[in-house]
């Protein structure tokens, strides 16, 4: 079954850059998302990439895929006392017919001033 | 936008209670779910509904049920509350076919005393 893992907590200074990394175990055909939650509220989509994809980029923040080594990575540039929340990596394989998102476990992003 | 609502920020109940809690979403989406979050263990799957009146589990339906009379409404139920389903509920739409990402509510914080 399908299976996501990411480190639990991540500290950086404010300007520098981030990277969240994100491992998973299904297959080809696979969507994958970035979340992110900010305190006591719910989970907002940042972005997601398609696994015949290596990267994409929208303004600060940059998705790389690895897919021979199943992983995925969400780097932020600049990061900001803002960017600080839980950010959640979750993947769907399409082939399975599941409609429900894999989450791992979130990364606690710290951003220090 | 896309817009999910919770019918509760914060809910407190005592033990053996029966519990409702409800989810709306405006964008006539097909897919409705709901998971709980626990800290280091991410967002697990209770159960999802593809349609009115169809429903699936999830991962963790054990204590669980739901309703889905109409569209826009998915109701998770707590039949008889217990202190282990102390959690945040979040709730999510989406619509039907391949990769569509899933919109989420604020959340529920439930505590059962």
């Amino acid at each position: 079954g399908e299976d996501v893992e990411q480190s639990l907590f991540l500290s950086v200074r404010e300007g520098d850059s981030s990277v969240i990394n994100c491992t998973y175990t299904d297959s080809s055909s696979t969507y994958l998302y970035w979340y992110k939650q900010e305190p006591g509220a719910g989970l907002q989509l940042l972005t997601y990439i398609f696994s015949n994809m290596d990267m994409k980029q929208d303004q600060r923040l940059t998705v790389l895929l690895n897919k021979k080594d199943k992983h995925l990575s969400l780097r932020i540039a600049d990061t900001q006392t803002g960017d600080s929340a839980i950010y959640f990596c979750a993947e769907i394989d399409v082939d399975t017919g599941r409609r429900a998102l894999t989450f791992g476990s979130g990364t606690r992003l710290q951003v220090q001033p | 936008d896309v817009k999910v609502t919770q019918s509760s920020r914060y809910l407190v109940k005592r033990t053996g209670e029966k519990v409702f809690l409800e989810c709306v979403q405006d964008m006539d989406h097909e897919n409705m779910f709901w998971y709980r979050q626990d800290p280091g263990l991410g967002l697990r799957l209770i159960y999802f509904s593809y349609d009115v009146k169809m429903k699936e589990k999830g991962d963790i339906p054990e204590g669980y049920s739901v309703s889905r009379e109409k569209k826009e409404r998915f109701s998770l139920i707590l039949e008889s509350a217990s202190t282990n389903q102390t959690s945040m509920y979040l709730c999510a739409s989406s619509l039907e076919g391949r990769g569509h990402e899933q919109y989420f509510g604020p959340g529920t914080r439930l505590t059962v005393t």
